[in-house]
């Protein structure tokens, strides 16, 4: 089976870096994906890991290491709009294209 | 306009009717999903299909029909709906089962059921 945890809630100030951890077991692994969710609208794709290391978009990085089951995304010079859902998902490889999903990391950025 | 689209929106219903939500993709994605979101409980799968005319149960399947007679629609039916099924539900599609191509949602239904 798969279990996924995620800290419930962070704050963090305008300009500052912050980290969302995930942790993961699952019996299979294809690898993860993070979303990002305002709030009352969809989830939208953030980024992807399938190897180990770290891969950086812009502001956005993830890093993954599949020994460990443990993922983080890292947002850099944050932004209000940031104040979001981070939603940290596993794709396992039982087939289907399914994502199992974390419970989401609701992200607060103070001015 | 390509994409991912859900209706309706809103739906306020009563015990024990049957309500059904819609999904349509123009993308031609082979997989489709459907999701409903609480509070505490994150996003949980509902069904998936991963081509017309095969549907598969996800983790909570109970009180949920779908069908997928055509490759661009995946509707989601409460038989007789119930008020534990009060949820924001999300439709989404997704090319292929590996890979980095992720999953695209639909805006959601907000569903509450009196």
């Amino acid at each position: 089976g798969q279990n996924i945890d995620q800290p419930t809630e962070m704050t963090a100030t305008e300009g500052a870096i912050v980290q969302i951890n995930c942790t993961y077991q699952t019996s299979g692994f294809n690898g993860l994906f993070w979303y990002q969710q305002h709030a009352g609208e969809a989830p939208t794709f953030l980024s992807y890991n399938v190897l180990d290391g770290l891969e950086e978009k812009g502001r956005f990085s993830s890093f993954l290491s599949r020994s460990k089951g443990y993922s983080y995304l890292l947002l850099k010079e944050l932004q209000m709009k940031d104040s979001a859902s981070y939603l940290c998902a596993v794709s396992p490889n039982s087939g289907g294209g399914k994502l199992i999903f974390g419970q989401g990391t609701e992200l607060s950025v103070k001015p | 306009d390509a994409g991912i689209t859900q209706s309706p929106r809103y739906k306020i219903t009563e015990t024990g009717r049957q309500v059904t939500l819609m999904c349509h993709q123009t993308w031609s994605h082979s997989y489709m999903f459907w999701y409903r979101q609480d509070l505490g409980h994150g996003l949980r799968l509902i069904y998936y299909s991963a081509a017309a005319d095969i549907t598969d149960k996800g983790e909570v399947p109970d009180g949920y029909v779908v069908s997928r007679s055509k490759t661009e629609n995946f509707p989601l039916t409460l038989e007789s709906a119930t008020r534990s099924q009060t949820s924001v539900y999300f439709c989404a599609s997704r090319a292929g089962s590996v890979g980095n191509q992720p999953q695209h949602f639909g805006d959601g239904t907000r569903l509450s059921i009196l």
